[in-house]
Parts: C-alpha cells; sequence; structure tokens
C-alpha cells in the first residue's frame, strides 16, 4: 500500500541548513505530483515546494524561494527538501503528500506522518 | 493567491451531534475544493475532493457540498474519532492554499 515516511527534521539555528527525506513505498514518485506541505504551531497549512510528474520544475512558494530546493531520487524512489537560510518562520511539522487527479481535480491523497524542523539559537 | 476563510475556528460537540464547517473562497472557484482531518502525530487523511466527493474509504457521515465561493464539510452523528482538526483545500489554480483549519473538541 502506498507509504510515506519523512525523515531528516530537528533544530537547526537561525541561518542554519537541513535536509529532509522522504521515502516512498507502493507508487513511484517521479509519476506523481509531490509536495512538501507544512504546519507552523498554531497555524494553517502551507505548501512549500512541488514538483510535478516526469521532468516538471520545481515550484517554491515566495516564502521559501531561494532558500529551498526540492527534488527526487528516482533510484530510491524518494522526495526531498533542502532547507538552507532557515529562519525562525520556518519551524514547523513538515509534511511529504503525494498530489493525484481524478475527473479533472486535483487533490492530496497521501500524507507522511511528518517530520519536526525546529529554528532556534 | 485566492484566500480560504474558514469558519469556526473551533466547535465543541457531544457524540452523536451533526456538525458543520464552512470556507469560503476570495473569488469563484467552481467545485475545486477539498477537505483534509488532521489530528496530532498521525497522517493527514483527505476526506472529500472536488467538494463533495468521499474519498474511497471515508465514512458516509462525512458529506461536503458547494460551489462558486461558499462550500460546508458536514460532519453527521460524530464518533469519538472524529475529533480533530480539519482544513479546506482549493485547487482551482497551481498555488494551491488552505483555510486557517476548525478545531473539533468535545463538549
Amino acid at each position: 500500500q502506498v507509504q510515506l515516511v519523512e525523515s531528516g527534521g530537528g533544530l537547526d539555528k537561525p541561518g542554519g541548513s537541513l535536509r529532509l527525506s522522504c521515502a516512498a513505498s507502493g507508487f513511484i514518485v517521479s509519476e506523481y505530483y509531490m509536495t512538501w506541505i507544512r504546519q507552523a504551531p498554531g497555524k494553517g497549512l502551507e505548501e512549500v515546494a512541488h514538483i510535478n510528474s516526469g521532468s516538471s520544475s520545481p515550484n517554491y512558494a515566495d516564502s521559501v524561494k531561494g532558500r529551498f530546493t526540492i527534488s527526487r531520487d528516482n533510484a530510491k524512489n524518494s522526495l526531498n527538501l533542502q532547507l538552507n537560510s532557515l529562519r525562525a518562520e520556518d519551524a514547523a511539522v513538515y509534511y511529504c503528500v503525494r498530489g493525484n487527479y481524478r475527473y479533472s481535480m486535483h487533490f492530496f491523497d497521501y500524507w507522511g506522518q511528518g517530520t519536526l524542523v525546529t529554528v532556534s539559537s | 493567491d485566492i484566500q480560504m476563510t474558514q469558519s469556526p475556528s473551533s466547535l465543541s460537540a457531544s457524540v452523536g451531534d451533526t456538525v458543520t464547517i464552512t470556507c469560503r473562497a476570495s473569488q469563484t472557484i467552481n467545485s475545486n475544493v477539498n477537505w483534509y482531518q488532521l489530528k496530532p502525530g498521525k497522517a493527514p487523511k483527505l476526506l472529500i475532493y472536488a467538494a463533495y466527493i468521499l474519498q474511497s474509504g471515508v465514512p458516509s457521515r462525512f458529506s461536503g457540498s458547494g460551489s462558486g465561493t461558499d462550500f460546508t464539510l458536514t460532519i453527521s452523528s460524530l464518533q469519538l474519532e472524529d475529533f480533530a482538526t480539519y482544513f479546506c483545500q482549493q485547487c482551482y489554480n497551481m498555488r494551491y492554499t488552505f483555510g486557517q483549519g476548525t478545531k473539533l473538541e468535545i463538549k
């Protein structure tokens, strides 16, 4: 069955870097829209970066553009998110999520359990 | 970006009650709304897509309605496992946005 398992979260200082990984099983990552969605403490959900199926270029929220990089590792069937120049407002639970389409509608049908990123000096 | 205004932000109810959560979009988005359930420490779950289509495996006590700018999620005959936080999301354009969430608590 479809599973997404995130890893790599933790504590780092402002200006620091972290790399999140998401191991996928039950489907092929490169055949789907894949995204990272975060939830800061007490806040709503924000899609920070996504990459569509095939060789599509990645897209980023304005809040992370130039600092975060999303990538796929097709050999490992995984999704990654490199977080650089961390800011306090990047602290959140980060979810690895699969996008899907049905009846021309797009939705997020599978989510990981999330990995916590804490940014503090 | 399309803003999704969700209300209420929190809601207290009892097992067996029926509750309704609403989302209003800042522009017309046809039926391009999805609803999700979040519980602490668990993977979020897709409940409804395209405003009213129940995702496979989701109990029929969950239902969605609306089109244009106004949407609702209704949970009938609340069960203990339904106490969670719910989010709407618009998928009208590629800059997907979410409502601020509704925390459903036990009264």
